[in-house]
């Protein structure tokens, strides 16, 4: 079993949809989570990051956090083309900078 | 701008061969991190280091070998390409107090035939 399962897809959705993301993980010991945005033929950047059970809210995007369930999730809300991307999720132990264990990435397109 | 450049966009190699991928930082951070990218398995950590000369094994060493001579650069090695090391290779780097920020590389896209 991996340490964070994340489903591939691909996802295909109509322009203002409302997505979501989700990723599963096995250690409890994780404490710090994040998502990042991967554009075709780019690096991933940083798009979203919490610590804490709950939720976290920026523009259109929300970060969930269920550290009961070991689950957490990414809401897109009005999903536009632009949002076409690939996301993971990714999470660690340490506010340190260090490994961080990643997701397998869920390819996301928006369809106009 | 925070940056990290990774030398090639696409590598083409053949089956032995020696093959380098470089990766430069310019903020100064401490952290720097090698992965591959593949279809359905997502990122997969090769070898980190925290500090020049240090390094550290991650999820898949084999077959890979790292050097950091100088706090900025951090160079892949694959001692003798085989055709299981095509791949996407990116390159990260991060600070001790950027909290858990890890900052990419555009990648390398190495075909070995």
């Amino acid at each position: 079993q991996k340490e964070v399962e994340q489903d591939p897809g691909p996802l295909s959705v109509p322009e203002g949809a409302i997505v979501s993301l989700n990723c599963t993980y096995s250690n409890s010991a994780f404490q710090y989570f994040m998502w990042y945005r991967q554009y075709s033929r780019k690096g991933p950047e940083l798009l979203m990051y919490t610590y804490s059970s709950g939720n976290k809210e920026d523009g259109r995007f929300t970060a969930q956090v269920d550290k009961s369930s070991k689950y957490i999730s990414l809401f897109i809300r009005d999903s536009q083309p632009s949002d076409s991307a690939t996301y993971l999720c990714a999470m660690t132990f340490y506010n340190q900078g260090g490994k961080l264990i990643f997701g397998q990435g869920t390819e996301l397109s928006v369809k106009p | 701008d925070v940056k990290v450049t990774q030398s090639s966009r696409y590598l083409v190699k053949r089956t032995g061969e020696k093959v380098f991928l470089e990766c430069v930082q310019d903020m100064d951070h401490e952290n720097m991190f090698w992965y591959r990218q593949d279809p359905g398995l997502g990122l997969r950590l090769i070898y980190f280091s925290y500090d020049v000369k240090m390094k550290e094994k991650g999820d898949i060493p084999e077959g890979y070998s790292v050097s950091r001579e100088k706090k900025e650069r951090f160079s892949l090695i694959l001692e003798s390409a085989s055709t299981n090391q095509t791949s996407m290779y990116l390159c990260a780097s991060s600070s001790l107090e950027g909290g858990n920020e890890q900052f990419f590389g555009p990648g390398t896209r190495l075909t070995v035939l």
